[in-house]
């Protein structure tokens, strides 16, 4: 079966401070893979998705910045965070669109 | 953008009533719903789906309605319980690698 493992479950930041937030899934190739936030008391919005290797892309200008090294791993990074990074990030995966999207545990990030 | 939006922001219930959930999406193309829900502090937990060629769905106590006239859609819940306590979100699949989530309703059941 498969399974997505996001980590760390909780970070607290400094301003200006680097980040990574890392994903993983296993059980399936080549997934469809997601990074979204969440504020609080809000509904998601879409960061960014990776169909493949390599490719990425943003759905909203920010701080933020994504990769995908392996096929089954996706990075959320930040050179210098911003206080308005803090949320929670979730990272999700789908087989193929229109197919259920499934989501990590989430990152509770907290910028300071 | 479009937009997927929730009626009640919140519900609350008696323990073993049924719960109704609704939600209004904006684009009359979508062909796919998902409804999640969310417990604090971890991710959202996929529920039932539906797709546009269908008007309902039911899944385990749960029930999706898709009224694609007025652009509606509903998650019921039977014989509610304190476990089913939650925010609950749908979601609309518009185009490629695209998921759009309302603000969600928290739903308390009370024992």
């Amino acid at each position: 079966s498969q399974t997505i493992h996001q980590w760390p479950a909780t970070l607290v930041q400094p301003v200006g401070s680097p980040l990574s937030l890392e994903c993983t899934v296993e059980g399936t190739s080549n997934p469809n893979l997601y990074w979204y936030r969440q504020a609080a008391g809000r509904g998601l919005q879409l960061l960014f998705y990776s169909v493949g290797i390599g490719q990425i892309s943003s759905e909203v200008p920010q701080n933020l910045s994504a990769s995908r090294p392996q096929d089954r791993q996706f990075i959320l990074s930040s050179k210098k965070l911003l206080l308005s990074d803090s949320g929670f990030y979730l990272c999700a995966w789908s087989e193929a669109v229109g197919y259920g999207y499934t989501f990590g545990s989430g990152t509770r990030l907290t910028v300071v | 953008g479009e937009s997927v939006g929730l009626h009640l922001p919140t519900l609350s219930v008696q323990e073993g009533d049924n719960s109704i959930i609704n939600c209004a999406y904006s684009n009359s193309a979508s062909d796919y719903f998902i409804w999640y829900k969310q417990e604090s502090g971890k991710g959202p937990q996929f529920i039932i789906d539906i797709r546009s060629n269908m008007d309902k769905r039911q899944g385990q106590r749960v029930t999706v309605l898709l009224n694609k006239t007025v652009k509606h859609l509903s998650l019921q819940i039977a014989a509610t319980q304190p476990g089913d306590s939650a925010v609950y979100f749908c979601a609309e699949i518009l185009g490629a690698n695209n998921l759009f989530f309302g603000t969600g309703t928290r739903l308390t059941v009370i024992p």
